[in-house]
């Protein structure tokens, strides 16, 4: 298979403190990963696109220094949600590419944040 | 530019009804295109794919077929259960990089 973890499943903080939110791939080695914004009833939004050993591809509107985004090895990459604010809450999703696919990504199980 | 446009939902339908969740595409060049559904509170299984013209794909008894000549990619079970109750997101990938563009996405739910 190819498995794809997320942790936190659920995080709630206060506004103001940054939460760093973990995706790795288990069982592959994923040179790219992407990372979602998910809102309520909506579709999916790209918020940047990961790879491994280099700065990542923020899409248009994403403010970098607010998402900040490591992919430091084949298997994990963090985003780091920076001074929190409650237009921040969402679910965030992650999804990895493998090294031998162009096409197939393998989606984590998403992140709750809730900020207060 | 690369698009999906995916049928509104939602859609309610009784336990072993016919399903359709049709899906249309405008791409540049020839693009791999895929189903995935999310269960509530989870994140995207891929469901079923196809990466060129005329290819079906299937499982747990859902198929889609690409069609390059209407750009669409409908999405049909013969007979829906109370466990397909979830998200169907139409997708396509459209370059080298592997970027996804999603429909917005239709609930279905299935009564018993």
């Amino acid at each position: 298979g190819a498995v794809v973890s997320q942790h936190p499943s659920r995080v709630i903080c206060k506004s103001g403190t940054s939460v760093k939110i973990e995706c790795r791939s288990l069982d592959f080695q994923a040179t790219t990963m992407f990372w979602y914004r998910q809102f309520p009833k909506k579709s999916l939004m790209l918020m940047a696109t990961s790879n491994e050993g280099s700065k990542a591809t923020y899409e248009q509107g994403v403010e970098k220094d607010k998402f900040l985004i490591n992919h430091a090895s084949l298997t994990l990459s963090t985003l780091t949600v920076t001074s929190a604010h409650p237009e921040d809450s969402s679910f965030y999703i992650c999804s990895a590419r493998r090294a031998s696919s162009t096409d197939t990504q393998y989606f984590g199980p998403g992140t709750r944040l809730t900020v207060l | 530019g690369n698009s999906v446009t995916q049928m509104e939902g939602p859609v309610t339908l009784s336990e072993e009804a016919f399903l359709t969740i049709n899906c249309t595409y405008t791409a540049t060049g020839y693009p791999s295109l895929f189903w995935y559904v999310q269960y509530p509170g989870e994140g995207l299984q891929l469901l079923l794919k196809a990466t060129k013209a005329d290819d079906k794909g299937s499982n747990k008894g859902f198929e889609a077929t690409y069609r390059k000549e209407t750009t669409s990619f409908h999405l049909e079970k013969g007979s829906v259960q109370v466990s397909d109750s979830a998200v169907y997101f139409c997708a396509l990938s459209g370059s080298t990089l592997g970027r996804l563009y999603f429909g917005r996405g239709t609930q279905l739910t299935v009564w018993p």
